[in-house]
């Protein structure tokens, strides 16, 4: 069936490195894209979103890109921060008001 | 505004047994959707719910059944419990259905069935 994966698991990096966390999905038919953060004991929390349409977003710090051809999204955070450390997912939809999640990656930010 | 709030936080229950479990949206949002979360599975989509009828549904077995009031809260229910079951539950809510930018999760129920 259609699945959206990711391609590590766990992830570390230095406090104020950048952070580029990778997914890779296989519905041809996906047209928009999520990344969550989600930190423990709360639920996904919107961090930006992408639309089929386009193959880069920009958010404060955050930075969405899609390349439809190899069917991969990546995320990249800027200059991290202690409170960056969460389990980031992305999700995707085909227009059916559902989403469908990646297992997670786990960024752990090492001070 | 107050968040979507879900209840109880914790549950522990027996194999065999059944669990309800709630969900308040966002006041003003009346799309509500429920997911599953374990560590092997990730989130996956459950039902979905809106103007008290049920949208949208995932694969899972018909043990796992919901319902949305008037005042758009939901509750979901899992009947004949298994040791799979454990999971951690989130609700979304949103103001219309398709709406997933202003899509909004709980900190969901974690249910352990033992």
């Amino acid at each position: 069936g259609e699945s959206v994966g990711l391609h590590l698991p766990t992830l570390s990096v230095q406090e104020g490195d950048n952070s580029i966390i990778n997914c890779a999905y296989s519905n041809s038919a996906s047209d928009y894209f999520i990344w969550y953060k989600q930190e423990s004991g709360k639920g996904p929390q919107f961090i930006i979103d992408i639309r089929s349409n386009m193959d880069k977003r920009q958010g404060q710090r955050v930075t969405v890109l899609l390349n439809k051809t190899v069917k991969h999204l990546s995320l990249q955070i800027a200059a991290t921060q202690p409170g960056d450390s969460a389990v980031y997912f992305c999700a995707e939809t085909g227009g059916n008001e559902k989403l469908t999640f990646g297992t997670g990656t786990r960024l752990t930010i090492i001070p | 505004k107050a968040g979507v709030t879900q209840t109880p936080r914790y549950l522990i229950k027996t194999r065999g047994q059944q669990v309800t479990l709630s969900c308040s949206p966002i006041s003003g949002h009346r799309s509500v959707s429920w997911y599953q979360q374990t560590p092997g599975q990730g989130l996956q989509f459950l039902f979905e719910y809106f103007s008290e009828t049920q949208r949208n549904k995932g694969n899972f077995p018909g043990r796992f059944s919901g319902r949305q009031f008037s005042n758009s809260r939901s509750e979901m229910n899992v009947s004949t419990l298994e040791l799979g079951d454990s999971a951690l539950y989130l609700c979304a809510s949103s103001l219309q259905r398709q709406d997933l930018i202003g899509y909004t999760f709980g900190s969901g129920t974690r249910l352990t069935v033992v």
